[in-house]
């Protein structure tokens, strides 16, 4: 099966400063989600990426997809505490089952 | 739009006693799943239906539990009986179809304590 290893596992921010988590994969990669989940909530889609050098972004918020290193990478400009939370990738098959990561989690500090 | 719908948001069990969960997706979502979460995991698929099909239940432990989706609409998990081990998040997630790359839309999810 595919794993998916995400580093960091935590990080903790100052409120302004950017913050890079990391996504990678066992196996290639043809379709990878990103989520976030808050505690004691469901989680929340964020974006997905298809192709390989593919980049999406969203409010301050990009993720790119580099099919050769089997990785992807999220990326928040200037965080806010609103970004708090567990960020997680999912690996997607061919028929849309998705394999996650452990989750990193981001804690935002005044 | 209603999102996906979970219930109950919480339970507290005794091990060996039985637990039922209930999931209704998104109106007009096939595709309906089950995962697990443990804490500090990301969620792990326990069951996939297409409809009311299950097509992937390889991960479910079938010896104690069971899911049914009697309608193609609405869904229930059940441990029977529940382990201290399964203490864990369950989260239902439904999406349009499976074929090629769809976004899942996932419940809150039940947290499940069992003592």
């Amino acid at each position: 099966s595919q794993e998916l290893e995400q580093s960091p596992q935590s990080l903790i921010v100052q409120e302004g400063k950017n913050l890079t988590i990391n996504c990678t994969s066992s196996k290639t990669l043809y379709g990878l989600y990103w989520y976030k989940q808050k505690y004691g909530e469901g989680l929340i889609f964020l974006m997905m990426l298809q192709k390989g050098g593919e980049e999406k972004s969203h409010e301050k918020i990009t993720a790119k997809l580099d099919e050769k290193k089997q990785q992807s990478s999220l990326h928040i400009t200037a965080s806010q505490p609103s970004h708090a939370g567990i960020y997680l990738c999912g690996a997607a098959s061919n028929w849309g089952k998705l394999q996650f990561g452990a989750g990193t989690q981001v804690v935002v500090t005044p | 739009e209603a999102g996906v719908v979970q219930s109950p948001r919480y339970k507290i069990i005794e091990k060996k006693q039985p637990v039922a969960f209930w999931c209704n997706p998104i109106s007009g979502h096939n595709t309906l799943y089950w995962y697990l979460q443990n804490l500090g995991q990301g969620p792990e698929l326990l069951i996939r239906y297409e409809n009311e099909e299950a097509v992937d239940d390889s991960q479910l432990p079938k010896d104690r539990f069971s899911a049914e989706r009697l309608k193609g609409v609405d869904s229930t998990l059940k441990i029977q009986p529940a382990e201290l081990g399964d203490s864990a998040v369950y989260l239902c997630a439904s999406s349009l179809r499976t074929s090629g790359h769809n976004e899942q839309f996932f419940g809150p999810g039940t947290r499940l304590t069992v003592l």
